[in-house]
């Protein structure tokens, strides 16, 4: 099967700036994250959906971050302005939805964002 | 808040050694997640451990789980070099929900 898919691979942009990653998980996976890998960290969850609800965004920036996921598939993470403090790699991630309790989550190779 | 910490945070072993890293977490779970990450890479799933007493073992590595002490541990033995890389544990807080909580990860390097 297909994996997770993420676009672009890299961004560079200056503070301030806006952002936007894209993320098409496996096919047929119900639930979405979006996770923020600050280097030489664990990854950290930013917002959850289940088919386009969200289930936690908890600690999503949300003055900043905003994230959708319009008809329960493909998603877009936007950042608006850009902190340095932002620059990370941002991995999105699927899963098989809440109750298919053996389906560890699938992460896509990560979009590395530079906020100069 | 749940908080998960991995120790070593470095481990450097030389090849054909054995070793374990811990990780240890504050609040109760049934579900720790083993994921590796190879340097510029995504995370690639390694163990699901899903209940007090769960042992899992693949090639040189095995995980295992204690709940009552919120400790899991992730053996290595007779490390080779493709095993070089970072590890994580992950916990879900809550059962059911998938929401993962990270540790800081244990950078692994295997020296010949």
């Amino acid at each position: 099967e297909a994996g997770v898919a993420q676009s672009p691979r890299y961004k560079i942009i200056e503070k301030r700036q806006s952002v936007a990653f894209w993320c098409n998980p496996i096919s047929g996976h119900a639930t979405l994250y979006w996770y923020q890998q600050i280097l030489g960290q664990g990854p950290k969850l930013l917002i959850q959906f289940q088919n386009n609800g969200v289930v936690d965004d908890s600690q999503l920036p949300k003055d900043r971050f905003s994230a959708e996921r319009l008809k329960g598939v493909d998603s877009t993470l936007k950042i608006q302005p850009a902190k340095l403090e932002d620059s990370a790699v941002y991995l999105c991630a699927s899963s098989g939805g809440i109750g298919t309790y053996n389906s560890p989550l699938h992460f896509g190779n990560g979009t590395r964002l530079t906020v100069t | 808040e749940l908080k998960v910490e991995q120790n070593p945070l470095f481990l450097s072993m030389q090849e054909g050694k054995n070793y374990t890293i811990y990780c240890n977490y504050s609040t109760t779970s049934d579900r720790l997640y083993w994921y590796r990450q190879d340097p510029g890479k995504s995370l690639e799933s390694l163990f699901v451990l899903l209940s007090n007493g769960a042992v899992k073992q693949e090639g040189r590595l095995m995980a295992s789980l204690d709940t009552k002490a919120r400790l899991s541990t992730l053996h290595i033995t007779a490390a080779v070099h493709d095993l070089s890389a970072t590890y994580f544990c992950a916990v879900e807080a809550n059962f059911g929900n998938e929401k993962l909580t990270f540790g800081t990860g244990t950078r692994l390097t295997i020296i010949p």
